[in-house]
């Protein structure tokens, strides 16, 4: 597609449940990335994905968080047994390529899914 | 780590004006710095992106710099409009994959 486009664009769970929020990276980047944006904590790296593979996972904050890439192109990240404090805007982002020379390419990202945990 | 500052956290300015915002990071091995603004309820746009090796970028009345020695980048928007009203992100690229986001700054262009 023309754009990083993410689903659902909001999501309101209760405390306890699984949630999963899709990604579909623009049409041959092979990098994408998770972030999350938490008020008054900006916006934090959680996982990156270079093809269907993530070298990257540092970012997840707990083992509730996962996430898998297929096809080298949509990705899902997962909350299991979702708590208050996983209430933020999940954000993706996706580039043409992520090492070496390349990982100069900027990151494009989509409008995010805002997520309330109650 | 690596720490990104952006001041001031918030601007107000009549329209016409030309602003600078400014981003500071503390380690200068970077591989490059990126701009964004953001709009409320909205994802991040890409505005300008410099590499390690350049000095600045200037796309329309936006022209950002970058002094990696001294850990400084600012944006520069000429004459503004109430349509740059947005909040602009500053990121750097260190080693890895990630980028190290500023808070931003929350600019409000008035008529």
């Amino acid at each position: 597609g023309a754009g990083v486009s993410q689903s659902p664009s909001n999501k309101v769970t209760e405390k306890g449940k699984d949630v999963e929020l899709r990604c579909d990276p623009i049409s041959g980047h092979t990098a994408l990335y998770w972030y999350r944006q938490s008020l008054g904590q900006g916006l934090e790296f959680l996982i990156y994905f270079q093809g269907n593979s993530a070298p990257d996972k540092s970012g997840l904050p707990s083992d509730r968080f996962s996430a898998e890439r297929t096809g080298g192109s949509v990705s899902t990240l997962t909350i299991q047994r979702t708590q208050q404090e996983d209430s933020a805007v999940y954000l993706c982002a996706s580039s043409l390529m992520g090492q070496g020379l390349l990982r100069g390419q900027p990151q494009h990202f989509g409008d995010g899914t805002r997520l309330s945990i109650l | 780590k690596q720490e990104v500052t952006q001041i001031p956290a918030a601007l107000s300015v009549p329209e016409g004006e030309n602003l600078v915002l400014n981003c500071s990071f503390t380690d200068s091995a970077i591989y490059n710095l990126q701009w964004f603004r953001q709009d409320p309820g909205k994802g991040l746009t890409s505005l300008l992106l410099i590499q390690s090796s350049q000095r600045e970028q200037t796309s329309g009345r936006l022209n950002a710099s970058l002094d990696k020695s001294s850990g400084r980048s600012t944006l520069y928007i000429a004459a503004s409009q109430p349509g740059d009203s947005a909040t602009y992100l500053c990121a750097v690229r260190v080693t890895g994959y990630a980028l190290n986001f500023g808070k931003g700054t929350s600019l409000l262009v008035t008529p």
